[in-house]
Parts: structure tokens; sequence; C-alpha cells
């Protein structure tokens, strides 16, 4: 069973970076099977792609992030992370980790069908 | 990229269908077969229950179904049971090679 579990700290100040690790168990992210993105939801509101990962460390992110976002793979613990610099509290949000099925030729995710639980981050000082 | 526009909420009594729609451009809905919807209960994370327009994941009730039509993804929720009390959402891959999610529906089960 495929399962995801986000970590890292709850309360950042800002301007400074928002790190989260996502450690996935029950598949290996070296997969070429599948991406693996980070997406977010503001407290009451929608949902907010950030970016993905592949197994070759590929990445790519929401234009409206990417000057500040950094995803990236540790295969030897079969985890990816998640770095986003210069945070404010707009960034204020539960955090998803998730995967999502790769097809031959596609640059984007189309769908997600394993989540992680969410971390909640809160930007303040 | 404007999130895709849906239904702030819908209710629908017990037994009863209702159907949330997701209205986008072509540059989104409109153009790809790639538009997905989510549940999410209060708390938890998304779950899948339809990619592709109308496709349903393994262990997805087949009461969940979906379609399209020009810029609109619809999807209807068939014999409507209290458990299907939760947030919607519909996603859609776009031309600028990203991904949009609408705004979310509450469904509510009178």
């Amino acid at each position: 069973q495929v399962q995801l579990q986000e970590s890292g700290p709850g309360l950042v100040k800002p301007s400074l970076t928002l790190s989260l690790t996502c450690t996935v168990s029950g598949d290996s992210i070296s997969s070429s099977s599948y991406f693996w993105s980070w997406i977010r939801q503001p407290t009451g509101k929608g949902l907010e792609w950030i970016g993905r990962i592949y197994t070759s460390g590929s990445t790519h992110y929401d234009p409206s992030l990417k000057s500040r976002v950094t995803i990236s793979l540790d295969t030897s613990k079969n985890q990816f992370s998640l770095k986003l610099t210069s945070v404010t509290a707009a960034d204020t949000a539960v955090y998803y980790c998730a995967r999502a099925p790769y097809f031959y030729g596609s640059g984007t995710p189309t769908h997600f069908d394993y989540w992680g639980q969410g971390a909640l981050v809160t930007v303040s000082s | 990229q404007s999130a895709l526009t849906q239904p702030a909420s819908v209710s629908g009594s017990p037994g009863q269908s209702i159907t949330i729609s997701c209205t986008g451009t072509s540059s989104d809905v409109g153009g790809y077969k790639y538009v997905s919807w989510y549940q999410q209960h209060p708390g938890k994370a998304p779950k899948l229950m339809i990619f592709e327009v109308s496709n349903r994941p393994s262990g997805v009730s087949y009461r969940f179904s979906g379609s399209k039509s020009g810029n609109t993804a619809s999807l209807t929720i068939s014999g409507l049971q209290a458990e299907d009390e939760a947030d919607y959402y519909c996603s859609s891959y776009t031309s600028s090679s990203t991904l949009v999610f609408g705004g979310g529906t509450k469904l509510t089960v009178l």
C-alpha cells in the first residue's frame, strides 16, 4: 500500500525558507511510472499545484511560484522535498505531497492518485 | 492561470442525484481530456474520484461519474448518501503545461 507522509516545521518566519519533506512507503520514488508533486491549500480555500519532480531529477513548477520553489529527490531515503523561499503570510497553507502517474512525453501531472495527510505551515513572526 | 469555476455549494436528499459543474476555457477544460475530480472530507486529504474526464479509479463507487461538454466538465453523484457530504474539486491540464484547480463545491446531503 502506497503511503506518503509530510514532515517539517509548522511555523516559519516571514522572509525565510519553508522546507518540507515527503517520505514515501510502498513505492519507490525511482520508479519511472510516476511524478512526485507538491500541492497546497490555504485554510478554507482551494487547491494550488506547486510543482513536480521525476525520477530523472527533472522538475516543473507552476509559473506563479517558479522563482521561489525548488523540489528535490533523495533516493537513498525514498523522499522528496520542497523548499519555498522568501515566504509571506500568503504562503500559510496545508501542504500536501502526492503521486501522479507519468505518461511518456508528458511534463505535467494530470491527476494525483495518492496523497499525504497534509502538513500545516504557518508563516508568522 | 485563473481557477476553474465551480458552484460554491450544492445540496440534495439521500437517494437523489446531483451534478457539480466545472467551467473553464478552451485552454484548459475544453482543450484536453485531462479533467479530474477530488473529494475532500473536513481535515482530510483529497481523494481522486474521476480522472481523464470520466474514468473511475479502482475502489471508487459506480455512483460517481464524469462527463464534459465544451468548456464545462461535470461530476454526477447518483443515489446520494450521507457519506458523500464533502467538498469537491475539479482540476484540468492547461495549454501552459500547468495544472489548475476549481474553487471547490461544498456538497450538503439534506
